[in-house]
């Protein structure tokens, strides 16, 4: 595709639900990254793959994100038993190449994410 | 580990007047730096970025920036703004070499242009 496409564009979901939430990379994108942003705030990092592999996953919040790519394309995140803290945009990112050395990230418009 | 402090949250300005979007950063280690701008209801998108060399570095859209590495500063300025400019614009850093995937962001300066 022309851009990075994340959906849905706006999720509510009540307290205790499960969420999951779609990023297409840019054809050909070796790199792909999660952040979320609370609002008020800039985005905060929460993983990145290189392909398949999940090269890091410092900045999930809790074991309730989980996050996969399982074929190196489309991505996935997942909350499990949402909290009213999850409420945030959740921007995916993805790069040409490893993403590192000032590379340029090509962002989604984002999924906001309204839990109830 | 960084920071990125962007000291004002919203900067109103009159179209055609120059504008300044303050940035400072706090690192125990050299950073690349970077300004991000987000239109509404669009996904951010690069500006421009400082890795090494000239410590003035131009952008897309007339924008420039100029590291400092004394006052820890990367400030942007363009010198005649337009209506198209009103946007969210964030300033961040990355450690060089490894982890510098990881950008750290500030939390954003809201430019609004006033015609």
């Amino acid at each position: 595709g022309a851009g990075v496409s994340q959906s849905p564009r706006y999720k509510v979901a009540k307290r205790g639900q499960d969420v999951a939430l779609r990023c297409d990379p840019i054809s050909g994108h070796v790199s792909l990254f999660w952040y979320q942003q609370a609002l008020g705030q800039g985005p905060e990092f929460l993983t990145y793959f290189q392909n398949e592999a999940q090269l890091d996953k410092s900045g999930l919040p809790s074991d309730r994100f989980f996050a996969e790519r399982p074929e190196g394309s489309v991505s996935t995140l997942k909350i499990q038993r949402t909290q009213q803290e999850d409420s945030a945009v959740y921007l995916c990112a993805s790069s040409l190449a490893s993403g590192g050395e000032g590379e340029k990230l090509f962002f989604g418009s984002g999924t906001q994410l309204s839990v109830l | 580990a960084q920071s990125v402090t962007q000291l004002d949250s919203q900067v109103p300005v009159f179209e055609e007047a120059p504008v300044e979007l303050r940035c400072n950063y706090s690192s125990s280690v050299s950073v690349y730096l970077f300004w991000y701008v987000q239109y509404p209801n669009q996904g951010l998108q690069l500006l421009l970025k400082y890795l090494s060399g000239s410590t003035l570095v131009k952008g897309i859209n007339g924008f420039e920036a100029e590291f400092n590495k004394s006052q820890t500063s990367f400030h942007l300025r363009k010198p005649s703004v337009h209506i198209s400019d009103t946007a969210e614009y964030f300033c961040a850093v990355s450690p060089p070499a490894a982890g510098s995937y990881q950008l750290t962001f500030g939390k954003g300066t809201k430019l609004s242009v006033i015609p």
